[in-house]
């Protein structure tokens, strides 16, 4: 079926750097998320993007955070800088559209670790 | 508050009986409800999702029960198989929003 690529699967980085993480989201879809999830717990919704622009973004996407999908190339993450609340699995998921009956497709996640 | 609770945090049943895996929530707007079925390492895939309006979902061994005036449902998971052993999440989002809320899961573990 669809899927959706995360790169890398695991990304180790010492505190205060920036860090990008991409996401190749399915080909025809139009609605990108980010979903931050601690040690194998809740899935904590961060921000859904569309058009280029931030729709809808939670408390937990922090100034340090922003996202960008230039051109249609990866839909990425960026943190910067980071901090050690940051260590998490980030999990890109696309939908073609928005609405209830639209089936969400998730990626493999990215594990991130800060030291 | 959190919006979305699961329970039981983990189960443990044997090959070839029903899990009943339960779900409840707050906001009263939640009008779509799919849950999520996740493997180590993995990314959660849907499993099987109801609206609403609908006061049951079944799919092959997946059955969902929702009982809106109670704000509760659960996932039925019949002739369960080793293969099922994972961790389940409910999930819910309401119209107007793409943006899911999620439970905590619950770990479900099927012993042969």
């Amino acid at each position: 079926g669809p899927k959706v690529l995360q790169i890398p699967s695991h990304q180790i980085i010492d505190m205060g750097q920036m860090v990008t993480l991409n996401c190749d989201p399915v080909s025809n879809h139009l609605y990108f998320y980010w979903y931050k999830q601690i040690l194998g717990q809740q899935m904590e919704f961060l921000v859904n993007f569309y058009n280029g622009k931030v729709m809808e973004k939670s408390k937990l996407f922090k100034d340090q955070f922003s996202v960008e999908r230039p051109d249609g190339s990866y839909f990425t993450l960026k943190i910067q800088p980071t901090a050690l609340e940051d260590s998490a699995v980030y999990f890109c998921a696309s939908s073609q559209d928005r609405g209830t009956n639209e089936r969400l497709f998730f990626g493999h996640g990215t594990k991130l670790s800060v030291l | 508050q959190q919006q979305v609770r699961q329970s039981p945090q983990s189960l443990t049943v044997w090959e070839g009986e029903t899990a009943i895996l339960n779900c409840s929530y707050e906001n009263s707007a939640f009008d779509y409800f799919p849950w999520y079925q996740q493997f180590p390492g993995e990314g959660p895939a849907l499993l099987i999702s109801i609206l609403s309006v609908s006061d049951k979902k079944e799919d092959g061994r997946f059955t969902i029960f929702f009982n809106k005036r109670e704000k509760k449902l659960s996932l039925h998971i019949a002739d369960s198989q080793p293969g099922d052993s994972a961790t389940y999440f409910c999930a819910a989002s309401d119209t107007n929003t793409g943006k899911l809320t999620f439970g905590d899961g619950t770990v479900l573990t099927v012993k042969p």
